[in-house]
């Protein structure tokens, strides 16, 4: 029940196309879905973050689309970019009532933009 | 101002050596996590520190992992008597406080423990 599921595990996208990552989750207490970003050598870095009380959250050119009924949410990255070549993970979390708040992790997504 | 530091880097360990991995906070972060992230995978939970207090153990996959942070900022990890399996990269995480909105977890650069 605590599982993230992700997928695909890797992904090719031409420069300027739509980069989409999709994962599911089992457990409806988790409240904050975060996704981060991890270049080799590198710890994961925050790109953006949902709660389940909206359906989608745009900022810049990352979209996370939320669909709480299906238990499942997605990064869009839009106009990808060389530069946005990288592991990308989603989360899911206990932002409030838990001790701990510890992430729990989809097993990854490697994303090539081809120039 | 500066984020999480994790030393060393890079340790390779013998079979059966005790290692320890060190992790330093960004100042004034309460919550302190350690990950554990396998070659080709996510992060996996391992323990947690809010302040000094260790609130949550139940990732550290044996006896053998032991974690401190005995003044509420440096934390250290420890594993004895590593073994092949122990090789992965170690993440260490702090965040400025624990749930709410500015829970935020910093990550480190990782320590890649490698066990022959």
């Amino acid at each position: 029940q605590q599982q993230v599921k992700q997928s695909p595990q890797s992904l090719i996208v031409q420069k300027g196309g739509i980069s989409i990552i999709n994962c599911a989750y089992e457990n409806t207490a988790f409240d904050y879905f975060p996704w981060y970003q991890q270049f080799p050598g590198k710890g994961p870095a925050l790109l953006i973050a949902i709660r389940p009380d909206v359906s989608e959250k745009k900022e810049g050119r990352f979209t996370i689309s939320f669909n709480k009924s299906a238990k499942q949410f997605s990064l869009h990255i839009m106009d990808s970019q060389p530069g946005d070549s990288a592991t990308y993970f989603c989360a899911a979390s206990l932002l409030y009532g838990g001790a701990t708040n510890k992430l729990i992790f989809g097993t990854g997504t490697l994303l090539a933009v081809q120039p | 101002g500066a984020g999480v530091s994790q030393s060393p880097r890079y340790k390779v360990a013998k079979r059966g050596q005790d290692v320890a991995l060190r992790c330093d906070p960004i100042s004034g972060h309460v919550s302190l996590f350690w990950y554990q992230q396998a070659l080709g995978q996510g992060p996996e939970f391992l323990t947690y520190f809010q302040n000094e207090a260790q609130l949550d153990k139940s990732g550290l996959p044996s006896d053998r992992f032991f974690a401190e942070r005995p003044e509420g900022s440096v934390s250290t990890l420890k594993i004895q008597r590593t073994q092949q399996e122990d090789s992965a990269v170690y993440l260490c995480a702090s965040s400025l406080v624990t749930g709410g909105v500015l829970n935020e977890q910093f990550f480190g650069p990782g320590t890649r423990l490698t066990v022959l």
